[in-house]
């Protein structure tokens, strides 16, 4: 089955701790986001990565940190900068753009973090 | 920055009535457009989607939405709601040649049997 799994389902940590929250996809897309889901927020941008070894910022990065060393992986470290991680955190993929304009996004079950 | 609005967050209504939420963003350039679904306990979904062509889309389970340029709006209809339709809605708008969507903060729609 193809898609995107993420892990674990529910995490609990103890305030100032880092945290790593895994993302996989299978789907051979370029494109990986993470978002932040609040309650009366909608989702809102961490980091995104159009293609392997490139990320940029989204609309909420300070706190987070991502890598991109392959095209299937895309993990989120919350730091203990962050100074509200508890949250249900969401990661998506989309292809490459290219001259369609397209930009549908499939998402991940999400990871729900709570910080103690 | 491009933003999209949705408005009345929390909806509660009875099964057969009418839904329609309305969604409106800020970008005045080629855009496309986007409703998902997220179910309680699963993940967000697409419902329909908007690219160019016809400005009436119809997607899954019965819902449709129509997208007016000169309102800058895309709302979402469905002419008679099931107890199954209780979900929070998410209106996204992605700008052509941009992988980046932005979305609405959502509306929690609550369908009493």
């Amino acid at each position: 089955d193809g898609g995107i799994t993420q892990s674990p389902k529910y995490l609990f940590r103890k305030e100032g701790q880092n945290v790593t929250l895994s993302c996989e996809q299978n789907l051979n897309h370029d494109a990986m986001y993470w978002y932040r889901q609040d309650p009366g927020q909608g989702l809102r941008l961490i980091y995104y990565s159009q293609i392997v070894n490139d990320f940029q910022k989204g609309d909420i990065a300070e706190g987070y940190s991502v890598s991109r060393e392959k095209k299937e992986s895309f993990p989120l470290t919350v730091t203990s900068a962050q100074k509200n991680p508890t949250a249900f955190y969401l990661c998506a993929s989309s292809p490459r753009q290219g001259s369609s304009g397209y930009n549908e996004q499939f998402f991940g079950p999400g990871t729900r973090l709570t910080v103690l | 920055a491009q933003s999209v609005s949705q408005h009345n967050h929390h909806v509660i209504l009875s099964e057969a009535a009418s839904l329609e939420l309305g969604c409106n963003y800020s970008y005045g350039g080629t855009v496309n457009l986007f409703w998902y679904v997220q179910y309680p306990g699963q993940h967000l979904q697409l419902l329909l989607k908007y690219f160019s062509g016809d400005p009436l889309v119809k997607g899954i389970k019965g819902f449709e939405a129509e997208f007016i340029k000169s309102k800058f709006s895309f709302n979402l209809r469905k002419p008679s709601v099931q107890w199954s339709d209780t979900a929070e809605y998410f209106c996204a708008v992605g700008l052509y040649g941009n992988n980046r969507l932005a979305f609405g903060k959502g509306n929690q729609v609550v369908v009493i049997p």
